[in-house]
């Protein structure tokens, strides 16, 4: 019974595909977050989403969109990979937005070649 | 496993001694922060929170200390056990609306038989 559960836990793809990583929650947190992990192990807010809206959205390029179903699900589409998008995406999920800890899936390593 | 040259702040201790992790976070505004635990290939696990009308508080063998005047926080463990071993994250929300965690830059910590 897994809390936050990303798929794949693993994807190695070519330069230019568009790729989709999953996110489901079964804690009934009304918020879900993605982040980004570089290789130098740095943690980076990529969109947040409170109630199926988006809320959070820091800058990250327009090849990268979120979309959230319902509640429970934080998707994550990417157009165009790019070399520099090679990371470990990690999805996670919190009660509320603001002052709550946060739970994080296991990630999924993207690797583009 | 770790990427070569990640060049993490490192924290070699015996099993049995105590551990003290330091973190200096820049926004003074902020008043909610957390430590976060993450293993090789997993996410990273919540350990403990404080929120800045606070200066101590204590978990199962963890102790966070926040000190608002200098910006810095702390996390100490009790008694070190081998299973500690991983990268140790804080994590900050300024007070003002809609904010997101604000990672810092994570210290690994060694912990040897």
């Amino acid at each position: 019974d897994t809390a936050v559960s990303q798929t794949p836990k693993y994807l190695v793809t070519q330069m230019g595909n568009d790729k989709s990583i999953k996110c489901e929650q079964n804690l009934g947190h009304d918020t879900m977050y993605w982040y980004k992990q570089d290789s130098k192990k740095f943690l980076k807010i990529m969109f947040s989403y409170n109630n199926k809206e988006l809320i959070i959205n820091e800058t990250v390029p327009n090849r990268f969109s979120p979309k959230s179903p319902d509640k429970a699900h934080l998707n994550l589409h990417i157009n165009s990979l790019e070399l520099g998008d090679s990371a470990v995406y990690f999805c996670a999920s919190s009660q509320e937005f603001g002052n709550q800890p946060q739970h994080f899936g296991d990630g999924t390593r993207l690797s583009i070649l | 496993g770790e990427s070569v040259g990640l060049h993490l702040p490192t924290l070699s201790v015996q099993e049995g001694d105590n551990s003290i992790i330091n973190c200096a976070y820049s926004n003074s505004a902020s008043d909610y922060f957390i430590w976060y635990k993450q293993e090789s290939g997993k996410g990273p696990q919540f350990i403990i929170d404080i929120r800045s009308n606070m200066d101590k508080r204590q978990g199962q063998r963890v102790t966070v200390l926040l000190n608002k005047t200098v910006k810095h926080l702390s996390l100490q463990i009790a008694a070190t056990q081998p299973g500690d071993s991983a990268v140790y994250f804080c994590a900050e929300i300024p007070n003002s609306g809609y904010s997101t965690l604000t990672f810092g830059k994570g210290t690994m910590l060694l912990v040897s038989p």
